[in-house]
């Protein structure tokens, strides 16, 4: 089945500076990739996702970039905020059901 | 409007006790979904409903776990003789149908721990 990996686990960085998280998964049959953001205590909410027919996607200050050949996928967060803090979460699917990575804790500092 | 609703949010139960999770999708979302998060560590899947069918229970960690959606909205996820090592939240999610196309919901979760 499918497996999906997750870097940094913890990631520091100064309000204003950039946030990359990377994800790796092991099914090819693998077509969509969300990334949902989880606060303490609260529901994961989806941030942005991707599917493979494209290689880019670009939200205001977030986007995902996806690489079918080396089965990996990573966000992007420009000009991070407070407000940004959080859990990350990516995930991969073939039909239905989400395969979550492990998680990445991101703190910016102000 | 409504979101996903999830009851109770928080559960004690004693080792050996059976514990039911009820999840309230949104309102005519057809897909319905169950995960298990352990502290510190992704959703993980249980199990999925297309209206009243259980599709897939792969994710169902042992036979003590069963879920139901009898009339294609409302679901319950029971565990029975609850061990310490289920104690995690659990999240439903729902999407207006099947596939990638469409947006899976999270409800709150319910926390569930064993002593």
């Amino acid at each position: 089945g499918e497996n999906v990996e997750q870097h940094p686990s913890t990631l520091s960085v100064q309000e204003g500076d950039s946030a990359v998280i990377k994800c790796t998964y092991s099914d090819s049959a693998s077509n969509y990739f969300p990334w949902y953001k989880q606060e303490l205590g609260k529901r994961p909410q989806l941030i942005i996702d991707i599917r493979s027919n494209v290689g880019e996607k670009k939200d205001q200050r977030i986007a995902v970039t996806l690489n079918k050949t080396a089965k990996h996928f990573s966000l992007h967060i420009t000009e991070t905020q407070p407000e940004d803090s959080a859990v990350y979460f990516c995930a991969a699917s073939d039909t239905d059901k989400l395969i979550f990575g492990t998680g990445t804790r991101l703190q910016v500092f102000p | 409007g409504a979101g996903v609703s999830q009851s109770p949010r928080y559960k004690v139960a004693k080792r050996g006790q059976d514990v039911a999770l009820r999840c309230d999708p949104i309102s005519g979302h057809v897909s319905l979904f169950w995960y298990q998060q352990a502290l510190g560590q992704g959703p993980e899947f249980l199990t999925y409903f297309q209206n009243e069918a259980q599709l897939d229970k792969s994710g169902l960690p042992s036979d003590r776990f069963f879920a139901e959606r009898p009339e294609g909205s409302v679901s319950t996820l029971k565990i029975q003789r609850t061990q310490q090592e289920d104690s995690a939240v659990y999240l439903c999610a729902s999407s207006l149908d099947r596939g990638f196309l469409y947006e899976q919901y999270f409800g709150p979760g319910t926390r569930l721990t064993v002593t």
